[in-house]
């Protein structure tokens, strides 16, 4: 079985300041873990992926992500946080058990002001 | 290269009516994922379409159905709506089964009153 767990349903930064999403994860196999991004009333644009290559993984729009197994964690950081960057984020993960069957996490709502 | 894209864009049903929504993938893609995003529910696996075969299922009634056709796009099918089937209906391609990165399209919003 695996699970997500999506540790802030709201995040709130500033124009200009870092952001962090914290995602933590429980699998039964070796998982890849990725990060998908939701605009108001658009599809999950996909951001980044994991699948045990590097354990930093870099994504588009300045987003990255780190795979610590230690902690079972996939934390989303940006060094600065742009207004277009308020969507809803959500943390996935794929036990790779051959079902392809993805696992979302409840999502976290980025909120950036001005 | 074109997304996946689905249609309609919008729909309203009542209660115990059937709708059917469309799902075009990528080109070149063969598998075809579908999820329901419901308020308060989060996003919740439908079906697995590959080669113009149901391959997994997630945990709904069986008026939820579809098919693959031989061009790759899908159907999602759902028979007797009850006004919990409100939600938005994504659709989603990978380039092949146990690919394990899945395109999205736009979704379909289904409103049952």
């Amino acid at each position: 079985a695996q699970s997500v767990t999506q540790l802030d349903s709201h995040v709130s930064v500033s124009e200009g300041t870092p952001v962090l999403l914290r995602c933590n994860y429980s699998s039964s196999y070796s998982p890849s873990l990725f990060w998908y991004v939701q605009h108001p009333n658009k599809g999950l644009q996909l951001l980044l992926k994991y699948t045990s290559a590097a354990t930093l993984v870099k994504g588009i729009n300045g987003f990255e992500a780190e795979f610590k197994k230690s902690e079972t964690s996939f934390h989303l950081t940006k060094p600065s946080a742009h207004m277009s960057d308020a969507a809803e984020y959500f943390c996935v993960v794929s036990d790779r058990s051959g079902y392809s069957t993805l696992t979302f996490g409840k999502g976290t709502m980025l909120l950036v002001s001005p | 290269e074109a997304g996946v894209t689905q249609s309609p864009t919008h729909l309203i049903k009542t209660r115990g009516q059937q709708v059917t929504l469309r799902c075009s993938p990528i080109s070149g893609h063969t598998s075809v994922y579908w999820y329901q995003q419901a308020l308060g529910l989060g996003l919740q696996f439908l079906l697995w379409y590959d080669e113009g075969e149901e391959r997994n299922r997630g945990n709904f009634p069986p008026r939820f159905s579809g098919r693959q056709f031989p061009n790759y796009s899908s159907e999602l099918n759902v028979n007797a709506l009850e006004l919990e089937d409100s939600a938005l209906y994504l659709c989603a391609s990978s380039l092949r089964a146990l690919q394990e990165t899945q395109y999205f399209g736009p979704g379909t919003r289904l409103l049952v009153l």
